[in-house]
């Protein structure tokens, strides 16, 4: 079964510092993944997704993510955080079985401090 | 180009009662998503629809919950009695076609308390 972890409930970052949220995968056959931010009482915007290609993707708002097949991650990574990056980030697999579900993590809340 | 629309967007009702959520995909996008958020958790599937037909329902707790898309455009999310483990965030989500690569766009999401 395809699942994805996100093995940090939050993270914490001073604003201008280098931000990575981690995500490991487990999926079967070549992975289809994808990054989603949800602000407080909004729903989940897309950032950036790997399909096949290179292995570094470049998404919204100047987030990036790594696609690592050897360590089986897609870590979300920025090189200088903005307070307005603090949200809620999660990492998804595409299901390869009859439909293309997404298959979420539990999310890592990011904080950006001024 | 209009994102998803969802309505309402916060709903609280007492147990057993029924509620009704609706969804209005970006234009043009024939398949549709129910995806269920329970706090702390990521949104799971409850129910995909492929223009107005059901491609997947196999996590929808088909005893109090149903949906459809009659005219392959907005669909309804229907809960009929509710239970307090129904609070959740109810999202939409649609993509355009049939590519594996297409990306899914949510709505803003309904928020339900159920008391």
């Amino acid at each position: 079964a395809q699942s994805v972890a996100q093995p940090e409930d939050q993270v914490n970052v001073a604003e201008g510092n280098p931000l990575t949220v981690k995500c490991t995968y487990s999926v079967s056959g070549n992975p289809y993944l994808f990054w989603y931010v949800q602000y407080p009482n909004r729903g989940l915007q897309f950032l950036l997704k790997y399909i096949t290609g290179d292995n570094l993707v470049k998404g919204s708002y100047g987030f990036e993510a790594e696609f690592n097949k050897s360590q089986t991650s897609f870590h979300l990574k920025k090189p200088s955080a903005l307070v307005s990056d603090s949200a809620l980030y999660f990492c998804a697999v595409r299901d390869r079985g009859n439909t293309d579900k997404l298959i979420f993590g539990t999310g890592t809340r990011l904080q950006v401090f001024p | 180009e209009a994102g998803v629309a969802q309505s309402p967007r916060y709903k609280i009702i007492e147990k057993r009662q029924s509620v009704a959520f609706w969804c209005n995909p970006i234009s043009g996008h024939a398949t549709l998503y129910w995806y269920q958020q329970i706090l702390g958790q990521g949104p799971k599937l409850l129910i995909q629809f492929q223009n107005n037909g059901v491609v997947d329902d196999s996590q929808l707790p088909k005893d109090r919950f149903s949906a459809e898309r009659l005219k392959g455009v907005d669909s309804t999310l229907k809960i009929q009695p509710a239970k307090l483990e129904d609070s959740a965030v109810y999202l939409c989500a649609s993509r355009q076609g049939q590519g594996s690569t297409d990306t899914q766009y949510f709505g803003p999401g309904t928020r339900l308390t159920v008391l």
